[in-house]
């Protein structure tokens, strides 16, 4: 069984519709939980950082970790065409403010298409 | 499947070294492999592209002289900080990418901390 579980899709849902992505996770030593977006060949750009379990809310975006459960969720709310990319999460047993991130673990990524 | 491996997982160097960076893809060949560099709680920046057997391709801004990549076989990546200084410091991840698939696979990551 892979760390970190992501469903690659690929989800199409139509403009202005409400997106939930997900992932599983086994190692319950992570604590650190990330969101990156990746459009076609560009690097992945970090959306959302969460340490607890909760929710954390930005924008459109929120993010949902569950560590009991071991799933994290982000949602996207109004979804637009403009969020078409593959959503990669990723996690971490470590963190050091300083020094950044340590060890990541990332799912496979989902890819989204956000029709008009 | 499509496990990508690094090795080091954390190297510490004294400045003037130069540090070397493995990339494997353990189950699958990849044609492509990506390096990025990560800043605390940044987005991933893409470095460089490589491609088996030929020479990488820079993104701007990253210099090829001091940043070598090799991309010998379809399982393994190298990348090679020369004459690292303490701002070369970072978090540097690879990912892989099977011939003619969009999906990349990530390593873990590699700390490079640069006294």
């Amino acid at each position: 069984q892979k760390e970190v579980e992501q469903d690659p899709g690929p989800l199409s849902v139509p403009e202005g519709a409400i997106v939930s992505l997900n992932c599983t996770y086994s190692n319950s030593a992570f604590q650190y939980f990330m969101w990156y977006r990746q459009y076609s060949r560009k690097g992945p750009e970090l959306l959302m950082y969460t340490y607890s379990s909760g929710n954390k809310e930005d924008g459109r975006f929120t993010a949902q970790v569950d560590k009991s459960s071991k799933y994290i969720s982000l949602f996207i709310r109004d979804s637009q065409p403009s969020d078409s990319a593959t959503y990669l999460c990723a996690m971490s047993e470590f963190f050091d403010s300083g020094a950044g991130s340590y060890q990541l673990t990332f799912g496979k990524g989902t890819k989204l298409s956000v029709i008009p | 499947g499509a496990v990508v491996s690094q090795h080091p997982s954390w190297v510490i160097c004294k400045s003037g070294t130069s540090v070397k960076i493995e990339c494997r893809s353990l189950d699958f060949q990849a044609t492509t492999m990506f390096w990025y560099r990560q800043f605390p709680k940044q987005s991933l920046m893409l470095m460089a592209t490589s491609n088996e057997g030929s020479k990488a391709t820079y993104e701007q801004g990253v210099e090829k002289d001091k940043f070598l990549i090799n991309h010998a076989s379809l399982t393994l990546s190298t990348l090679t900080v020369t004459s690292a200084h303490p701002e070369d410091s970072s978090f540097y991840i690879c990912s892989a990418r099977l011939r003619d698939q969009e999906t990349q696979y990530f390593g873990p990551g590699t700390r490079l901390l640069v006294l």
